[in-house]
């Protein structure tokens, strides 16, 4: 079965600031895609960034980029210019390709991110 | 705007009762989930359907069913509520490899 690590249960960054959040993974499949998902108070999960695994280059999202490293299988997420807007908990996220989508995310423990003023 | 709606944000029941936690999406999505969340456990799924009238277990099915009778609509069920089931539950649907929409979740406790 696979499993998603997040081993940072807490992060603080002061505003402006760059704060990397980490994940590793574990899985046999050769294809998956990762994600990362922030739920703010209001609780709505909103996706962040996805990466297939099949891709070399690294997504980007404007502030938001990751670190994919698969033969390590780390999957961290570099948030850049952080801002208040940003504090909320962060989930990394595993779904293995096939399936057609009807396969469900496997999810860390995640990681409360604090933005200092 | 797309929108996966989870009939009710908050929700106090009995022990022992029979709990119904709706979800409803409007995308024409063909697969639908039902994830429970805990404080520092993340989120674990429960059930999660592909197509009307199936569905399939996911990590911890225990003292939880499911129905799907329409596309979409995907309700949760616990039989006989018990206080080890006071959690939030998220609803999610997709209909690719990518895109997984969420509801707000409904927060349970169970008394």
């Amino acid at each position: 079965a696979q499993t998603v690590t997040q081993s940072q249960p807490e992060m603080s960054v002061q505003e402006a600031e760059t704060v990397t959040l980490s994940c590793t993974y574990d899985t046999s499949e050769s294809d998956y895609y990762l994600f990362w998902y922030k739920q703010p108070p209001s609780r709505q999960m909103i996706l962040v960034i996805r990466q297939e695994a099949y891709k070399q280059q690294n997504a980007t999202e404007n502030r938001f980029s990751v670190n994919f490293q698969k033969a390590a299988k780390s999957f961290s997420l570099k948030i850049s210019d952080s801002q208040l807007g940003d504090a909320a908990m962060y989930f990394c996220a595993y779904r293995r390709y096939s399936g057609g989508g009807a396969d469900g995310l496997t999810f860390g423990k995640g990681t409360h991110l604090i933005i200092q003023p | 705007d797309v929108k996966v709606t989870q009939s009710s944000r908050y929700l106090v029941k009995r022990t022992g009762e029979k709990v119904f936690l709706e979800c409803v999406q409007d995308m024409d999505h063909e697969n639908m989930f039902w994830y429970r969340q805990d404080p520092g456990l993340g989120l674990r799924l429960i059930y999660f359907s592909y197509d009307v009238k199936m569905k399939e277990k996911g990590d911890i099915p225990e003292g939880y069913s499911v129905s799907r009778e329409k596309k979409e609509r995907f309700s949760l069920i616990l039989e006989s509520a018990s206080t080890n089931q006071t959690s939030m539950y998220l609803c999610a649907s997709s209909s690719n490899n990518y895109g997984y929409t969420f509801g707000s979740g409904t927060r349970l406790t169970v008394v």
